[in-house]
C-alpha cells in the first residue's frame, strides 16, 4: 500500500533548529519531496532526495534512508517566516506524488 | 524558470453556474499537469492527472462529468467546474511537470485559485 506519516503540528523557537520527520510506505519508490506551504498559498519546492543521505541547501537540509522508509527535513536558524506547513511527498513507480497530510510548524519569538 | 500561472486567482460564482480555471506553464512544456483541491487545514487532494492530447485520469470519487479537464496544448490545461455548488468551494491548485527541467519529475505549482460558490 501507499502511506505517508508526518506529525500534525510542531512548535519551535526563533533561532533554534527543528527536525520534521516523515515515514513512508510506497510501492516502486522513486524519491521523496519536501514542499513548504504558507496559509492560503500553493506549495513551493524545497528538496528532492532519491539517494540515501543528507542534502543541504542553506538553512534547510533533507535526509533520506530508503531502507528505513524515513526522511526528515531539518530547518536551522529558524525565522518567523518559516511558520508554514511542510509537506512530505513520496513518488511511486509512475513518479506520481503521494502526499502526507503536512506538518504545521509554529515559530515562537 | 519553471513558472506555472493560474487564472483567475479567486472567483465567486452563484450556485448552478460553471467556472473555468486556466493553468499555464510559462517557460517549459508541461507534458503532464495535475489538478488538486485543498480544503481549509487539510492536505492536497489529487483530483486528476492529464497528459497533453489525451483524456484526464480522475482519482476515485472525483466526478469527471462535473470537473471537466482539458489539456489541449503543452502549456495549457483547464479545469471547468460545472453546475457548481457551495460544497465545491475550495482552493484549486494545478501543478505541472515536463521535459527540459532540471528536476524532470518535480512538480511545479501554480499559485492556486480560490473558488467560492454562493
Amino acid at each position: 500500500g501507499q502511506n505517508i506519516d508526518q506529525p500534525t503540528e510542531m512548535t519551535a523557537t526563533e533561532g533554534a533548529i527543528v527536525q520534521i520527520n516523515c515515514t513512508y510506505q510506497t510501492s516502486g519508490f522513486n524519491g521523496l519531496f519536501w514542499y513548504q506551504q504558507h496559509a492560503g498559498e500553493a506549495p513551493t519546492f524545497l528538496s528532492y532526495n532519491v539517494l540515501d543521505g543528507l542534502e543541504e541547501k542553506g538553512r534547510f537540509s533533507s535526509f533520506l534512508s530508503r531502507s528505513k522508509g524515513y526522511s526528515y527535513l531539518l530547518l536551522k536558524e529558524l525565522q518567523m517566516k518559516d511558520s508554514a506547513s511542510y509537506l512530505c511527498a513520496s513518488t511511486d513507480s509512475n513518479y506520481q506524488l503521494i502526499w502526507g497530510a503536512g506538518t504545521k510548524l509554529i515559530i515562537k519569538p | 524558470g519553471a513558472v506555472v500561472s493560474q487564472h483567475p486567482s479567486w472567483v465567486i460564482c452563484k450556485s448552478g453556474t460553471s467556472v473555468k480555471i486556466e493553468c499555464r506553464s510559462l517557460d517549459f512544456q508541461a507534458t503532464t499537469m495535475f489538478w488538486y483541491r485543498q480544503f481549509p487545514k487539510q492536505s492536497l487532494m489529487l483530483m486528476a492527472t492529464s497528459n497533453e492530447g489525451s483524456k484526464a485520469t480522475y482519482e476515485q470519487g472525483v466526478e469527471k462529468d462535473k470537473f471537466l479537464i482539458n489539456h489541449a496544448s503543452l502549456t495549457l490545461s483547464t479545469l471547468t467546474v460545472t453546475s457548481a455548488h457551495p460544497e465545491d468551494s475550495s482552493f484549486y491548485i494545478c501543478s505541472a511537470r515536463g521535459e527540459g527541467l532540471a528536476g524532470i519529475y518535480e512538480q511545479y505549482f501554480g499559485p492556486g485559485t480560490r473558488l467560492t460558490v454562493t
